[in-house]
């Protein structure tokens, strides 16, 4: 099993460019989320979707959207990106309840 | 006001000590305790949930004080492969997990 699987590795965005990272999980998690970590802070939550078709908003929603196209994927979307979304993101994803969180390898984000 | 506080360390300790490091949360309706390890550049993975009773894996003990909301970790007997951050999580509902900024801990030989 490849667990939780990020894509891409590394990306750099000019401001105003979009993009769109993907995650992948083949550990039949119900649940999946974004998160993204900044340097002396923990690990913020962007958005989540609890099962196959729903997605809410999490601690720091803005500038981003996601789409849970499948059981097994879950994008965000950068639709403008700015500076201040240069970050490292993070997927995880969730069995059910009381479960524990796996993340993927996370995604490393500069916008210049 | 931060949900986890922790002390970001650096906690530089010699091979075999005894460290522990402590978080505090701040919603006392918060349901599930977890420490996670992280490592230069990596993704966190989980290193041990913390029950009411406190619970032991090998070498590491965790605990949890529901009345002053805090969880602590102790590590005993510290190795070179402890190197790392340890990040506090708290789940406050189904889906809301709160991290800490994490305690970087130093092993030196």
């Amino acid at each position: 099993n490849a667990g939780v699987t990020q894509t891409p590795k590394f990306q750099v965005l000019k401001t105003g460019q979009s993009m769109t990272l993907q995650c992948a999980q083949d550990m039949n998690h119900n649940s999946m989320y974004w998160y993204r970590q900044d340097p002396g802070m923990g690990l913020r939550l962007i958005y989540y979707s609890a099962s196959e078709g729903t997605t809410d908003k999490g601690e720091v929603p803005n500038g981003y959207n996601v789409s849970r196209l499948n059981k097994r994927e879950f994008s965000l979307r950068l639709e403008s990106a700015a500076p201040s979304q240069t970050s490292v993101y993070f997927c995880a994803g969730k069995r059910g309840a009381g479960e524990t969180q796996y993340f993927g390898p996370g995604t490393r984000l500069l916008v210049l | 006001r931060k949900e986890v506080e922790q002390d970001p360390g650096p906690f530089n300790v010699p091979e075999g000590a005894t460290v522990a490091f402590n978080c505090t949360y701040s919603n006392s309706a918060s349901q599930s305790f977890f420490w996670y390890r992280q490592d230069c550049r990596k993704e966190p993975k989980l290193l041990m949930s913390v029950y009411s009773s406190g619970n032991e894996d090998g070498r590491f003990t965790a605990q949890l004080n529901r009345a002053s909301q805090y969880i602590s970790l102790l590590i005993r007997d510290s190795k070179l492969s402890d190197s790392a951050t340890y990040l506090c999580v708290v789940r406050y509902n189904f889906n809301k997990f709160y991290f800490g900024s994490g305690t970087k801990l130093n092993v030196k030989p």
